[in-house]
This record gives structure tokens, sequence and C-alpha cells, in this order.
């Protein structure tokens, strides 16, 4: 079965510090894709990055950078410069294939994180 | 282009009742996947449409259904409510089906979601 396990709960840091999410997942897939979603408050989810497990290189997005370790089976989530707006619940995702020609997501319980100005 | 549509976006219902939730996709979009959020189980995968046809469906009774028209709108339907049934229905479009490659991302385009309270 694939799992995703996002071990810390909740987590808050200082406006315009750096802050790391974990995230490991398990699957026996060679190819796969990895994904974080962001939900703000009331507010409807959006892809935060996106890493394909071929590449080795890390994905980066502006102030949001990924560290995957496919053999470690990780994939945290590195926001630097925190703004206020980044205050959101953070979910980890991977894609696999569920039979049929159809991919499921399945997610992690989510990180709850706190800008805190 | 407009975003994912999910109606209602609150609603109310008692026990025993029953709920139809609606989502238009982004249009162009032909899948359609629904996911249950609640605090204790995070996000569950409770089914997926493609061209009118049920794909993939999650470990969810057969209370919990849904179908897809030929415009990719799609409903899902709870019958019986329970008390546990109280959560944020989301309903995501995709562009395509085959799954993610060099050519499709494989994102998921969300609704705002319809928080259903079973009282």
């Amino acid at each position: 079965a694939q799992t995703v396990t996002q071990s810390q709960p909740e987590m808050s840091v200082q406006e315009a510090e750096t802050v790391t999410l974990s995230c490991t997942y398990d699957t026996s897939e060679n190819n796969y894709y990895l994904f974080w979603y962001k939900q703000p408050p009331s507010r409807q989810m959006i892809l935060v990055i996106r890493q394909e497990a071929y590449k080795q290189q890390n994905a980066t997005e502006n102030r949001f950078s990924v560290n995957f370790q496919k053999a470690a089976k990780s994939f945290s989530l590195k926001i630097s410069d925190s703004q206020l707006g980044d205050t959101a619940m953070y979910f980890c995702a991977f894609i696999h294939y569920s039979g049929a020609g159809s991919y499921q997501l399945t997610f992690g319980k989510g990180t709850k994180l706190s800008v805190i100005p | 282009k407009a975003g994912v549509t999910q109606t209602p976006r609150y609603l109310i219902k008692t026990r025993g009742q029953q709920v139809t939730l609606s989502c238009s996709p982004i249009s162009g979009h032909r899948s359609v996947s629904w996911y249950q959020q609640t605090p204790g189980q995070g996000l569950q995968f409770l089914f997926e449409y493609f061209s009118e046809t049920q794909r993939n469906k999650g470990n969810f009774p057969g209370r919990f259904s849904g179908r897809q028209f030929s415009n990719s709108r799609s409903e899902m339907n709870v019958s019986t409510l329970e008390l546990g049934d109280s959560a944020l229905y989301l309903c995501a479009s995709s562009l395509v089906a085959g799954g993610p490659s060099t050519t499709n991302t494989g994102e998921l385009f969300f609704g705002e979601g319809s928080r259903l309270t079973v009282l």
C-alpha cells in the first residue's frame, strides 16, 4: 500500500525565517511524482511544488524548494523568507497508478504552519 | 479561466437524510476526483470519474456514490447520513486522465469544497 507520513502536525516560524516540513512515503514503484499542496484557512488547495522521481535535481519554485532523497523515500519542503501568507496547512502527496488507467493521489495528514509576525 | 466550482459551499443535514454535492471542473478538464477531508483522517480519496465513467473508488461504503455528466460536471451523493459524514468534501479536476508525464504535470486543481455538517 502507498502511504505518506507527515510527522509534524503543527509548526511555527518567525516571519522572514526558514522552515522545513518533513514528509516520508512508502512505495514499491520506481517512477512516480510527489507534490506539496498548500491549503490556506478557508481557501482552496493549491499546488506549491512538484518533483518527478526520475529527476535527481531538487525542484525549486521561488522561495519553496524540496530535498528529495529517493533511497530514503523522503521529500521535505523548505520555505525560505517565510511570509504571513504562508500560514496554511501543507499536504505532502504521492501520485500512483491505481489501475484501469486511473491515477490517485495519496495525501499525508498535513502540517499546520503558522508564520508569526 | 474559471476555476473548479463546488456547490453548495455549506450545508447542514440531519442523520438519515441524503445529500447531493455538485462540482463543475475547469473548462476542458475531463477528470474529476472527490476527496473527503476530516481533522482526524485527513484527505481520503472517494472516487474518480473520466468521460462519465467511474474509474477508481476509495474505501468508502456504498452510501457514497457519484456520477459525471457529458459536460464533465460531477455530482456526489451520500445517502442515510451519519454523524461521521461531517466533513469538507473536495472536488478536483485535471486535464487528462493518463496520469503525469513529461507533458502532463499530474496536478489536480481543487475547488473550495462543500462543508457538510450532520446533526
